[in-house]
């Protein structure tokens, strides 16, 4: 399958200071990505849609001031939580789908690693 | 708001066995459906994705899909405790984005 790299793996910050995740595609383009954030115990939440070359679509209750995302080229998009509080504390997750050839049929959608955020 | 129900478990099954995991979903026009595995702590990894009517397998992995009753299933044969882990069923909304259930816990116990 493709491969989605995503960094840092965890981060500890202060409360008030911002966090910026990359997620990179490595073998292939990635028009689109998304990303989701996961509180323990709970299932994937997706908070937005990162579109190369263009806004991100945020989904209902996310605050897009507050979690900016940046699509700048094929290969990355970054998250960045600005003014990070303790309820911001979670873990983030990004995802590409690979479009160059249906794997077995469906075009499949591979996570990144991971990023779990701590805020002090 | 495209719905993905899971049984949230933990279902509980002895080394060597046949683990059968359950998923049904709302929109009656989703193409494409997904299974992930994801260990506590760890991101989703992918496992199987399956689009017709029918079995598909793959080693110990077996996807089921009925889209007339909109469901999909995931049998584990020989199921091992490093296949302990939540199983996320998904699938697709429209083009581009994927609805997740809420994953069944699975613990094999040895």
């Amino acid at each position: 399958g493709a491969v989605v790299s995503q960094h840092p793996s965890w981060v500890i910050c202060k409360s008030g200071t911002s966090v910026k995740i990359e997620c990179r595609s490595l073998d292939f383009q990635a028009t689109t990505m998304f990303w989701y954030r996961q509180f323990p115990k709970q299932s994937l939440m997706l908070m937005a849609t990162s579109n190369e070359g263009s806004k991100a679509t945020y989904e209902q209750g996310v605050e897009k001031d507050k979690f900016l995302i940046n699509h700048a080229s094929l290969t990355l998009s970054t998250l960045t939580v600005t003014s990070a509080h303790p309820e911001d504390s979670s873990f983030y997750i990004c995802s590409a789908r690979d479009w160059r050839d249906p794997g077995q049929g469906v075009y499949e959608a591979f996570f990144g690693q991971g990023t779990r955020l701590t805020v002090v | 708001q495209k719905e993905v129900e899971q049984n949230s478990g933990p279902l509980s099954v002895p080394e060597g066995a046949i683990a059968s995991l359950n998923c049904t979903y709302s929109d009656r026009g989703s193409q494409s459906f997904f299974w992930y595995r994801q260990y506590s702590g760890k991101s989703p990894e992918l496992i199987m994705s399956i689009y017709s009517n029918g079995d598909k397998e793959d080693g110990r992995f077996t996807a089921q899909l009925n889209k007339a009753s909109q469901y999909v299933s995931l049998l584990i044969r020989d199921s091992q405790p490093s296949d302990s882990a939540t199983y996320l069923c998904a699938v697709n909304e429209g083009f581009q984005k994927l609805v997740f259930g809420t994953g069944t816990r699975l613990l094999v116990s040895p």
